[in-house]
This record gives C-alpha cells, structure tokens and sequence, in this order.
C-alpha cells in the first residue's frame, strides 16, 4: 500500500537559517512527488513535484526538494527560511503504475514556525 | 487559486440536515476530486472523477455522495449530516495525466 510519512508534527527555525521538511514514502513502482503548502485560511497551494530526471528539484518561493531512491525521502528544503513561510506543508505521493492513476496520498503534515 | 472555486466557504448545519457543498473549476481539467482536512489526519480522499461518466469512490466515501454535473462542477453531499463530519473540505482538479492537483480554497464545515 502506498504511505506517506512527515516524521515532525512542527519545525521551527530562525529566520534566516536553513530549513529541512521531511518525508518519507512507500509506493510500488516509480513514484511521482509533490509537495504543497497551505496558509492559514487558504487552500493547498502547489510548490513542486518530482516525477523524473534530476533528484534536485526546483520550486515556488525558494524551496527545493531532493529525491532520494534508496532512502525513499523527498526533503523540503530552503537555504534561507522568512517569517512569511511559515504555514502547513503537505507532502504527497502517486505510484507512476498503479491502477489508482491520479490518486495522491497525502502525509500528515507538518507545521513550519519560521521566528524573527 | 481562482480556478477553482469552492461555495460556501463556510457552513454550520445541525445533525440529520442534508448539506451540499458545491466546486467549479475553469481549468479545464477532466479529473476532479473530494478531500477532507482534519488536523494530524492530513488530507483524506473521499470521491473522485476521471470525467462526466466516472466517479469512484475513495478512501472514506461513507456517508457522502457525489454528482459531476458536467465537466467544470463537481458537487459532494452529505445526506445525513453527523458531527464526526466536522471538517475543512477540499475540491481538487488534474488533467488526464492525473499530475499536479490544483486546489480550491475550502469550505469548513461544522456540525452540531
């Protein structure tokens, strides 16, 4: 079955400093990775995705994330954390084969307090 | 965020009361789809649709129900409404490559 785990309920970091959102997954076949953010009172906005080719991808707002196959995690991360990221992550995965096609399994999430 | 819309935004109804929540989206996208937020829970699938003619259940359909009026609206009732149905509810669209999900805004539901 697929999984996905956000092993920390809240990050925080001081702005300014790095920060690391993690998440690990568990899918059959080749998976497609998502992350998104979600600000108070909004919906999900869509920050990345990693379905192929370079395990370090690119996103919105400074944030990338890097696959890692052997270790099946997907990191969020960013070198230099604002106040104004602070919100609720959301990492999800779908199973490039799988007869749920389209479907994604969310984490938990994790809530990220970025402190002046 | 403003392709797809999401209406109401916000609604207390009492328990026994049928409710719809209702999404239309001008994306364009043949794929549409039900979430339920609860806190430490994330995001829950509770009906999808691959088009006008298909709609699946997914993993917590009990107690609702769907209908895909046409391409761009997609509309989720609860029949019986019950207070465990307490929750921030999302509609979310994909293309036929099932990528990327684009969310609406949400409607948070309270049940008394």
């Amino acid at each position: 079955a697929q999984s996905v785990a956000q092993p920390e309920d809240q990050v925080n970091v001081a702005e300014g400093n790095p920060l690391t959102v993690k998440c690990t997954y568990s899918v059959s076949g080749n998976p497609y990775l998502f992350w998104y953010v979600q600000y108070p009172n909004r919906g999900l906005q869509f920050l990345l995705k990693y379905i192929t080719g370079d395990n370090l991808v690119k996103g919105s707002y400074g944030f990338e994330a890097e696959f890692n196959k052997s270790q099946t995690s997907f990191h969020l991360k960013k070198p230099s954390a604002l106040v104004s990221d602070s919100a609720l992550y959301f990492c999800a995965v779908r199973a490039l084969y799988s007869s749920n096609t389209g479907k994604l399994i969310f984490g938990q999430g994790t809530t990220l307090q970025v402190k002046p | 965020d403003a392709d797809v819309t999401q209406t109401p935004r916000n609604r207390i109804t009492k328990t026994g009361k049928r409710i719809m929540l209702e999404c239309s989206q001008t994306k364009g996208h043949d794929r549409m789809y039900w979430y339920r937020q609860d806190p430490g829970l994330g995001l829950r699938l509770i009906y999808y649709s691959f088009d006008v003619k298909d709609i699946n259940k997914g993993e917590i359909s009990d107690g609702y129900s769907v209908s895909r009026q046409a391409q761009a609206k997609f509309s989720l009732s609860l029949e019986s409404a019950i207070p465990n149905q307490t929750a921030l509810y999302f509609c979310a669209t994909s293309d036929s490559t099932g990528g990327t999900q684009y969310f609406g805004p949400g409607t948070r539901l309270l049940v008394l």
